[in-house]
């Protein structure tokens, strides 16, 4: 079964606009921890966002956030006020447990193009 | 302000030949990862080592081997490279129990 699912293969959005991107998770394990990288085409992966399966509160960094439904098991991304250099694949990615050396499963990705 | 490197952003080799992807970090990182990414098919996990000269497989660990001599270095090895090992491969290094993966640039491997 996948353990990450990223339904949208592509998306698009308005400069200035905010958009959001879905994941959903699949794990037994009640400590895991949930991450956003973004892949510009220049190839390089880079973390944009972590959130605790025990944490209360919704992360957010800069115009990032994280809405994190434990119910639902879904862990989507938020961009506030879009950006050109926003155009990216995005990636969703889980950590099970708290000592498995920390590797994750990533999705699929979703591919971000934000319209000028 | 590099923190994980690898040595070669585009490598050629040929079938049949042994194939070494050097990654180096310098943020004094526990654990480092080899994954590959392939469209369509994601990134998935090769190998990953969470100590000095501890390795674990990951979900694809067929045809590769790891090396980690040094807390800062973890090197890949393709035994004997196929065509089917043609990919992007991506190092990342983490604390233990650490957030997000740093990751390299990555290397454009094509087995010819």
């Amino acid at each position: 079964a996948q353990k990450i699912t990223q339904t949208q293969p592509g998306m698009f959005v308005q400069e200035k606009e905010a958009v959001t991107l879905d994941c959903t998770y699949d794990t037994s394990d009640p400590s895991y921890g949930l991450f956003w990288y973004k892949q510009p085409s220049s190839g390089e992966m880079i973390f944009l966002i972590y959130q605790g399966s025990y944490d209360q509160q919704n992360a957010t960094e800069g115009r990032y956030s994280l809405n994190f439904q434990k119910a639902r098991k879904s862990a989507n991304l938020v961009i506030s006020a879009s950006q050109l250099g926003d155009s990216a694949m995005y990636f969703c990615a889980m950590r099970e447990g708290l000592t498995n050396a920390g590797k994750s499963t990533f999705g699929d990705g979703t591919t971000l193009t934000v319209k000028p | 302000d590099v923190k994980v490197t690898q040595s070669s952003r585009y490598l050629v080799k040929r079938t049949g030949e042994k194939v070494f992807l050097e990654c180096v970090q310098d943020m004094d990182h526990e654990n480092m990862f080899w994954y590959r990414q392939d469209p369509g098919l994601g990134l998935r996990l090769i190998y990953f080592s969470y100590d000095v000269k501890m390795k674990e497989k990951g979900d694809i660990p067929e045809g590769y081997s790891v090396s980690r001599e040094k807390k800062e270095r973890f090197s890949l090895i393709l035994e004997s490279a196929s065509t089917n090992q043609t990919s992007m491969y991506l190092c990342a290094s983490s604390p233990p129990r650490g957030t997000g993966y740093t990751f390299g640039s990555g290397t454009r491997l094509t087995v010819v």
